[in-house]
């Protein structure tokens, strides 16, 4: 079983649409989470960034974890075309652990 | 702002070459990370560097080894490439000042090998 698991998707949503973006994982020592956003043939770029549990919002993006059930989700509100990309969630441990593990990424597709 | 520079952007070798992957941080970034990512699948962490030592080892196979120099920049060394090593490479830089910071990883356009 990975430590992160991730719907690959893809998911398809019409313009406008909330999208809702989940991984469950399986260390709990895990205290950072984040999202990336990976366009075709791209390095992926850090959207949203949560230290342990609760939200975060960053304009129409709202991360939220819950570390008592192992789950992390990010929501995008009023999505556009612009947006269809692959959602990678990532956590670490944080103070002496570099290493990042990722989900599989979901790829997400905006029709307008 | 600056970015993470990767170099070369495409490489094409072939089965049991060598190759070298080159890596720029971000400017004051004292930390840089490999990943490797096969068609369709995420990035998977092979070794990361802080202040030019070793801090953290994945999944890197033994034939491929890694440094950090000086100025900081990176180099991933892959020998006795396999066709199964095609893939894009990626390095990310972040900064230890805060333990915000040290998390808030930026990652390079990456590099494509591709193996004959």
């Amino acid at each position: 079983q990975k430590e992160v698991e991730q719907d690959p998707g893809p998911l398809s949503v019409p313009e406008g649409a909330i999208v809702s973006l989940n991984c469950t994982y399986s260390n709990s020592a895990f205290q950072y989470f984040m999202w990336y956003r990976q366009y075709s043939r791209k390095g992926p770029e850090l959207l949203m960034y949560t230290y342990s549990s609760g939200n975060k919002e960053d304009g129409r993006f709202t991360a939220q974890v819950d570390k008592s059930s192992k789950y992390i989700s990010l929501f995008i509100r009023d999505s556009q075309p612009s947006d269809s990309a692959t959602y990678l969630c990532a956590m670490s441990v944080g103070t002496g652990g570099f290493k990042t593990i990722f989900g599989a990424g979901t790829r997400l597709f905006v029709k307008a | 702002a600056a970015g993470v520079i990767q170099s070369p952007r495409h490489l094409i070798k072939e089965k049991r070459e060598t190759a070298t992957l080159k890596c720029y941080p971000i400017p004051r970034h004292d930390t840089v990370y490999w990943y490797q990512q096969g068609p369709g699948q995420d990035p998977q962490f092979l070794i990361s560097f802080y202040e030019k030592m070793q801090s953290d080892k994945g999944s890197i196979p033994d034939r491929f080894s890694a440094q950090q120099f000086s100025d900081y920049h990176s180099e991933l060394n892959m020998s006795s490439l396999e066709l199964g090593d095609s893939a894009l490479y990626f390095c990310a830089s972040s900064s230890t000042q805060s333990e915000s910071s040290y998390n808030e990883q930026f990652f390079g356009p990456g590099t494509r090998l591709t193996v004959l």
